[in-house]
């Protein structure tokens, strides 16, 4: 039972470049999030989409864009990475009820 | 803004129980209360969750108040294990009617030996 699945674990980026985190979940949960978390900071929505076809922006989606390639893949992508966006990315899914299941996370650093 | 507030950090003796406490006084009445952790910097762990009466699973209980504004997380017996930050966080729905959590800061929770 993998649950969430999140790569790359770690990576580092140098300002400017671009890279695409991915996820995938196999609990047929039809939502998924990506959310970032960052020191003294509770976690904060980028992005998510409620069901396959559909995709909103949360809190801080700037610098930021993703794509549900179908019900069990959603991917954040980094056009031009900056400094601001190191940080530890988490992507989840969820069903209706019960909650939301997370993946182990993504630590980027861009230098 | 986070529709809750809790404590920034709690102590707890391994062995005893362990009871965090929780207000989301704005919350309003189809709104659930969740409870969730993380141990280190690992991905956030569901515990519970409750919308007016008390709720219990293998690991915690929920108490929610019979007003609805504060709740308390039950960890009967606490390990070392247990030691995490618990986030409490109220499911709202955004204008598309779609649910989203909404996340403070948590509790830091220390249990000692």
């Amino acid at each position: 039972n993998a649950g969430v699945t999140q790569t790359p674990k770690f990576q580092v980026l140098k300002t400017g470049q671009s890279m695409t985190l991915q996820c995938a979940q196999d609990m047929n949960h039809n939502s998924m999030y990506w959310y970032r978390q960052d020191p003294g900071m509770g976690l904060r929505l980028i992005y998510y989409s409620a069901s396959e076809g559909t995709t909103d922006k949360g809190e801080v989606p700037n610098g930021y864009n993703v794509s549900r390639l179908n019900k069990r893949e959603f991917s954040l992508r980094l056009e031009s990475a900056a400094p601001s966006q190191t940080s530890v990315y988490f992507c989840a899914s969820s069903d209706s009820y019960y909650g939301y299941t997370f993946g182990s996370g993504t630590r980027l650093t861009v230098v | 803004d986070a529709k809750t507030t809790q404590p920034p950090s709690m102590d707890c003796a391994e062995g005893r129980a362990a009871n965090l406490p929780c207000n989301h006084s704005t919350i309003s009445g189809n709104e659930y209360v969740y409870w969730y952790r993380q141990i280190h910097s690992q991905g956030p762990q569901y515990i519970i969750h409750g919308l007016k009466n008390n709720e219990t699973n293998e690991m915690a209980s929920l108490i929610i108040t019979e007003d609805r504004k504060s709740s308390t997380l039950i960890l009967p017996h606490a390990t070392l294990r247990d030691t995490a930050v618990y986030y409490c966080i109220v499911r709202v729905r955004d204008a598309g009617n779609n649910r989203k959590l909404i996340w403070g800061l948590g509790t830091s929770l220390a249990v000692n030996p």
